[in-house]
């Protein structure tokens, strides 16, 4: 089965500086890879997603890049702001057999006002 | 209208208690999900159903029983309520299998005592 490890666990980074979270997959066969957020006492909601056959993609502040070779791939937060604060999540989707998400350990990201 | 919600919000039950949490979503997917987060954050899945079959039972304690009476409902009932059970439990659901993201329903915090 598919195994996510994500680094770092925590991140503190100054208001407007950028933030980076990696995470690294097993199976070169997944291919598709959410990112999640998740405010203190709320449910995980998607902040931006990636499919395989792309290296990179971009909202507004938020971007995510892939590297199928060494299989792994980041979210990158620029100009961060407080209400960035929360826990990310990464997710690689392995689609065979009995397809799931498989999420990394999270990140929690804290920016310093 | 909540996209997927479940019920209850909070749960404070005994050690030996039975209890079942109910989901719902109306977004029309065809695959439900119930996934334990623990106190670390950690996102574990735990069953899938895709149209009221099940299509995932990772290694759960078969105290855990889903029940998916039609697509777009999905409970968890648990006997002999331990204290390792006390976690957030969040359902989710996805369109498809495949390139498509979960979306969660807002978790019900369970403590046993």
């Amino acid at each position: 089965g598919e195994n996510v490890e994500q680094h770092p666990s925590t991140l503190s980074v100054q208001e407007g500086d950028s933030a980076v979270i990696k995470c690294t997959y097993s199976d070169s066969a997944s291919n598709y890879f959410p990112w999640y957020k998740q405010e203190l006492g709320k449910r995980p909601q998607l902040i931006i997603d990636i499919r395989s056959n792309v290296g990179e993609k971009k909202d507004q502040r938020i971007a995510v890049t892939l590297n199928k070779t060494a299989k792994h791939f980041s979210l990158h937060i620029t100009e961060t702001q407080p209400e960035d604060s929360a826990v990310y999540f990464c997710a690689a989707n392995y689609p065979f057999g009995n397809e799931k998400l498989t999420f990394g350990t999270g990140t929690r990201l804290t920016i310093i006002p | 209208d909540t996209a997927v919600s479940q019920t209850p919000k909070y749960l404070v039950t005994q050690m030996g208690n039975d209890k079942s949490i109910k989901c719902e979503q109306n977004l029309g997917h065809d695959t439900m999900y119930w996934y334990k987060q623990d106190s670390k954050k950690f996102l574990k899945i735990m069953f899938s159903y895709n149209n009221k079959e099940l299509i995932i039972n990772e290694t759960v304690p078969n105290r855990f029983s889903p029940k998916s009476p039609d697509k777009a409902h999905l409970n968890l009932h648990i006997n002999s309520l331990e204290l390792g059970d006390s976690a957030v439990y969040f359902c989710a659901s996805r369109p498809k299998l495949g390139h498509s993201p979960l979306h969660f329903g807002n978790g019900t915090r369970l403590t046993v005592t």
